[in-house]
Formats: C-alpha cells, sequence, structure tokens
C-alpha cells in the first residue's frame, strides 16, 4: 500500500508564482523525502527531511514536517518553466531505513 | 554526485523472450541497489532489493523466478525479464543506496513487449 500520498495530483500555474504540494503518510517515520521525475526519467532527490527537523530549506525549496499530523509539504518559490516534472515524496518503509515507499507524486506544470 | 546508469534505455522485444538490463554505480560502491518498476502517470513501485553477493529480496506480488535479479558486484546489479510478455511493458528504474536515506536513480530503461 502506499505510504506516502500526495496531493494535488496535478498542478498548473504560471512561472514566478509559488507551487506547494503536500504529502501525508501513515506510520512513523524517522526521514521523509522529496524527489522529481521529469518525464521519461529518473528520479532526481531534492531534499531530505528528519523527523526531528520541522523546516529545511534547499535554494527556492522549502519543507515542511508535521510529525502530528503525519504530513510534509514541499513549496517551490518563483516557479520556473523548467520546474515542470512530477514530484514525489518517500518514507522509509518496511522497517527499513533503505527501503523506500513512494507516494502517487504529483505533476506540477509550470506554464511560461 | 553520484551516479547510476542504466542500459539499455529503450528495448523492445518479442513475446516470449528475456531481456536484461544493467544497473550501474558510476562513482561509488553501492552496498544495496533496487528495483522498480513504474506504470505510465503512476508512482514506483518497489519490486525488489538487491544486495552485493547475497540473494535479492523481493516484495510480495513479485515473481522471483520472472525478474532474476544478480548484484554481481558493489557497482553492476542486473535485472532480467524472463519469457516476457505485453504486460511485462513498463518503465523499470534502479536506484542505489550507500546507506539509509538518499537514494541515487538511473534514468530507467522503458521495456517494451510486442
Amino acid at each position: 500500500s502506499q505510504q506516502g500520498e500526495e496531493d494535488p495530483q496535478a498542478l498548473s500555474i504560471q512561472e514566478g508564482e509559488n507551487a506547494t504540494m503536500n504529502c501525508s503518510y501513515k506510520t512513523s517515520i524517522n526521514n521523509l523525502q522529496w524527489y522529481r521525475q521529469n518525464s521519461g526519467r529518473g528520479l532526481v532527490h531534492l531534499i531530505l527531511i528528519r523527523s526531528n527537523e520541522r523546516e529545511k530549506h534547499s535554494g527556492r525549496l522549502r519543507v515542511t514536517l508535521d510529525t502530528s499530523k503525519k504530513s510534509s509539504s514541499l513549496l517551490i518559490t518563483a516557479s520556473r518553466a523548467a520546474d515542470t516534472a512530477s514530484y514525489f515524496c518517500a518514507t522509509p518503509s518496511g522497517g527499513s531505513n533503505y527501503k523506500l515507499t513512494f507516494g502517487k507524486g504529483t505533476l506540477l506544470t509550470v506554464n511560461p | 554526485g553520484a551516479v547510476v546508469s542504466q542500459h539499455p534505455s529503450r528495448v523492445i522485444c518479442k513475446s516470449g523472450t528475456s531481456v536484461k538490463i544493467e544497473c550501474r554505480s558510476l562513482d561509488f560502491q553501492a552496498t544495496t541497489m533496487f528495483w522498480y518498476r513504474q506504470f505510465p502517470k503512476q508512482s514506483l513501485m518497489l519490486m525488489a532489493t538487491s544486495n552485493e553477493g547475497s540473494k535479492a529480496t523481493y516484495e510480495q506480488g513479485v515473481e522471483k523466478d520472472k525478474f532474476l535479479i544478480n548484484h554481481a558486484s558493489l557497482t553492476l546489479s542486473t535485472l532480467t525479464v524472463t519469457s516476457a510478455h505485453p504486460e511485462d511493458s513498463s518503465f523499470y528504474i534502479c536506484s542505489a543506496a550507500t546507506g539509509p536515506g538518499e537514494q541515487y536513480f538511473g534514468p530507467g530503461t522503458r521495456l517494451t513487449v510486442t
């Protein structure tokens, strides 16, 4: 079963706008990761946030984690057309810190 | 950064034949490699976890005799889809890990079985 569930499933915005994607998960975790996938390509790791962190920044990315609500959000500020991609959250699964379970993903389209 | 390659990037094969996909970590040694399958517009589904020198651990519902995994070295894992059928057509992605946390993904292999 899916550990992470993202919403929205699809998001279309204009260049320059901010994009917010959310992820919910079911079990306790010690970290949560966000990945990006361009169409027909592999995944690229964006950011990892640990369970004792509430917020983390990397460039135009801001990730929050609320362990009490079992949810995380990914904010992309000042979006660019090149940010168009699918974004997935991933959490450790099966009692292993190595294995990851991916959410269904959010398809972000940034219109120029 | 850590680079993972996959070969081939695309393959078309006839029903009943076998196809081998290679996953290599180019500039690091991976203690663990993972194989995922992804259908169009869907998420990644983990198929198996591969550790160098030991048998792969398959996820529930994945046929180990159909999807043969060999982790020959710390930089190479192979996935062989045996007796492929059209329903095996999918996007197969590998990843490599050096420890808990971040995984480094290959670019994926598009398999089409005719």
